[in-house]
C-alpha cells in the first residue's frame, strides 16, 4: 500500500503569510497527486490535481509542485477564508490521503 | 450542475448492518467511476471503496474487505455501500464522490455525507 505524510500536522499563520503544506509518498506516484480543502462540517473540495493543476474555480494564490513522492501546495498570501484543514491524495494504486494539515489563525 | 445525496446514516449496533445509497445527478453516472470515503470523527479522510464505471469492477480498503460491499445501480442513477458485521471503528460520516474518470482519478466532486454511528 502507498502511505501519504503531510507535513506539518498543524500550521500557525496570519493573513498575507506565504505558507507551504508538503506531502511524501512512500513511493513515487508520478503526479498523480491532488489536493482538497476541508471546512468543519463540510465535504472536501478539491484544489488540484495531476500534482499542478488549478481546479476551474480555485484562487490562483494555490498552487502545486513536486512529482515521484514529493510534493508541496502553497498559497502565496493567505486569506480569511483559507483557513482550513488541507489533504493530499494519491490515485496512483487505489487511493489514499494524508492525515491532513489544518491551517489555523496564529 | 452535478449534485451527490446520501442516504441511510444511522445509529446501529455492532455486528448489524446497514445500506447507504447515493443518488447522482447531473451526469451521465454510468461512465464514471464512484468512490465511498469516511471520516470517524475529529480524524482524517478514508478511502474505503471505489467501483468502476460500465462494468463496475469493486475495489476495497483492507479494512472493510470481506465486510461491505459496493455496487451501482446506472438505470437509478445512484451508488450504494451494503455494510455487515459493522464496528465501533466503522462509525463516520461516509461521503461519497465522483471520479473524474472511468477509474483511478481524483474526487470531484463530493456529497454532503451521511453519518453512520456503530454502538450499544
Amino acid at each position: 500500500d502507498i502511505q501519504m505524510t503531510q507535513s506539518p500536522s498543524t500550521l500557525s499563520a496570519s493573513v498575507g503569510d506565504r505558507v507551504t503544506i508538503t506531502c511524501r509518498a512512500s513511493q513515487s506516484i508520478s503526479s498523480w497527486l491532488a489536493w482538497y480543502q476541508q471546512k468543519p462540517g463540510k465535504a472536501p473540495k478539491l484544489l488540484i490535481f495531476k500534482a499542478s493543476t488549478l481546479e476551474s474555480g480555485v484562487p490562483s494564490r494555490f498552487s502545486g509542485s513536486g512529482s515521484g513522492t514529493e510534493f508541496t501546495l502553497t498559497i502565496s498570501s493567505l486569506q480569511p477564508d483559507d483557513f482550513a484543514i488541507y489533504y493530499c491524495q494519491q490515485y496512483n494504486t487505489y487511493w489514499t490521503f494524508g492525515q491532513g494539515t489544518k491551517v489555523e489563525i496564529k | 450542475e452535478v449534485q451527490l445525496l446520501e442516504s441511510g446514516g444511522d445509529l446501529v449496533q455492532p455486528g448489524g448492518s446497514l445500506r447507504l445509497s447515493c443518488a447522482a445527478s447531473g451526469f451521465t453516472f454510468s461512465l464514471y467511476a464512484m468512490s465511498w470515503v469516511r471520516q470517524a470523527p475529529g480524524k482524517g479522510l478514508e478511502w474505503v471503496s471505489a467501483i468502476s464505471g460500465s462494468g463496475g469492477s469493486p475495489f476495497y480498503a483492507d479494512s472493510v474487505k470481506g465486510r461491505f460491499t459496493i455496487s451501482r445501480d446506472d438505470s437509478k442513477n445512484t451508488l450504494y455501500l451494503q455494510m455487515n458485521n459493522l464496528r465501533a471503528e466503522d462509525t463516520a460520516v461516509y461521503y461519497c464522490a465522483k471520479s473524474t474518470g472511468p477509474v483511478t482519478n481524483w474526487f470531484d466532486p463530493w456529497g454532503q455525507g451521511t453519518l453512520v454511528t456503530v454502538s450499544s
